[in-house]
C-alpha cells in the first residue's frame, strides 16, 4: 500500500513570497490533515478535512494560509505571504475516518529567508 | 480545546532497560490515544493506539496503559534497543480534534 505524498520536500523562500505544498493521502483515506511542525516541538493541527469539507481550520492563519482539498482526494497548501515565523515542517497525513490512527508523509521542509 | 502534556521531554536509559512516557489530556470527549515514533528528517510513525474502552493494549515489546478516570495514559517499552531512539509523541482525539503531546526525546544508550 503506497504511503501519503507530498512535494516538494524542501523549499527556501524569501519573505512575502508564496508558497504551496502537495499532499496525496492513502488511497481510501477520507479524512487528510495538514500540521506544522516547528523545530523541537510536537506537530500543531492546522486543518482537518473530512472527504472535501473542512471538520477543523481553528488554528489556521487565514490571513495568509489557505488549503483545499480537491474532489476529496489531493490537497494542497498555501502560504501568501510568507512570514519568517513561517520556517517549519510542513506535514501531511491522512486516516479512514477522524477517529482512526493517521499516516504521516515524509513532510516539507520550509526555510523563509 | 483538547491539550495533552507528555512527561518527560528527554529520557535515557542503558540498552536493556525499560522506558515509560506518560501523558495526561483535559478533554473527557477523546476517545483515541496514538503514539508515534518521530526518527530525524521523517514523519511521526504511528507505532501503538488505545481506544477508551480499553485499558491496557501490547503489541510485542510496546504496551500502552489508559486511565480514563485519572486522563491519563502511558507508553511503556520493554527490552529497550539503540534502534528504539527517536523523537516519541503521545496524541488525543475524539474524530474532530486530534491534537498532540510536545514529545519525549528517547536516547538508548549502549
Amino acid at each position: 500500500e503506497a504511503g501519503v505524498a507530498q512535494s516538494p520536500r524542501y523549499k527556501i523562500i524569501e519573505k512575502r513570497q508564496s508558497v504551496a505544498f502537495w499532499c496525496n493521502p492513502i488511497s481510501g483515506h477520507a479524512t487528510l490533515y495538514w500540521y506544522q511542525q516547528i523545530l523541537g516541538q510536537g506537530p500543531k493541527l492546522l486543518i482537518q478535512f473530512q472527504n472535501n469539507g473542512v471538520v477543523d481550520d481553528s488554528q489556521l492563519p487565514k490571513d495568509r494560509f489557505s488549503a483545499e482539498r480537491l474532489k476529496g482526494v489531493d490537497s494542497t497548501l498555501k502560504i501568501q505571504p510568507a512570514k519568517l515565523e513561517d520556517s517549519a515542517v510542513y506535514l501531511c497525513a491522512s486516516s479512514l475516518s477522524g477517529g482512526y490512527g493517521a499516516f504521516f508523509g515524509q513532510g516539507t521542509r520550509l526555510t523563509v529567508v | 480545546g483538547e491539550n495533552v502534556e507528555q512527561h518527560p521531554s528527554t529520557l535515557s536509559v542503558q540498552e536493556g532497560d525499560s522506558a515509560v512516557i506518560k501523558c495526561t489530556y483535559s478533554d473527557s470527549a477523546s476517545n483515541y490515544f496514538p503514539w508515534y515514533k518521530q526518527e530525524l528528517g521523517k514523519g511521526p510513525q504511528l507505532i501503538i493506539d488505545i481506544r477508551s474502552n480499553v485499558g491496557e493494549k501490547k503489541d510485542q515489546r510496546i504496551a500502552v496503559t489508559l486511565n480514563k478516570t485519572a486522563k491519563h495514559f502511558s507508553l511503556h517499552i520493554t527490552e529497550t534497543q539503540p534502534e528504539d531512539s527517536a523523537v516519541y509523541f503521545c496524541a488525543a482525539t475524539d474524530g474532530q480534534n486530534f491534537v498532540f503531546g510536545p514529545g519525549t526525546r528517547l536516547s538508548v544508550l549502549p
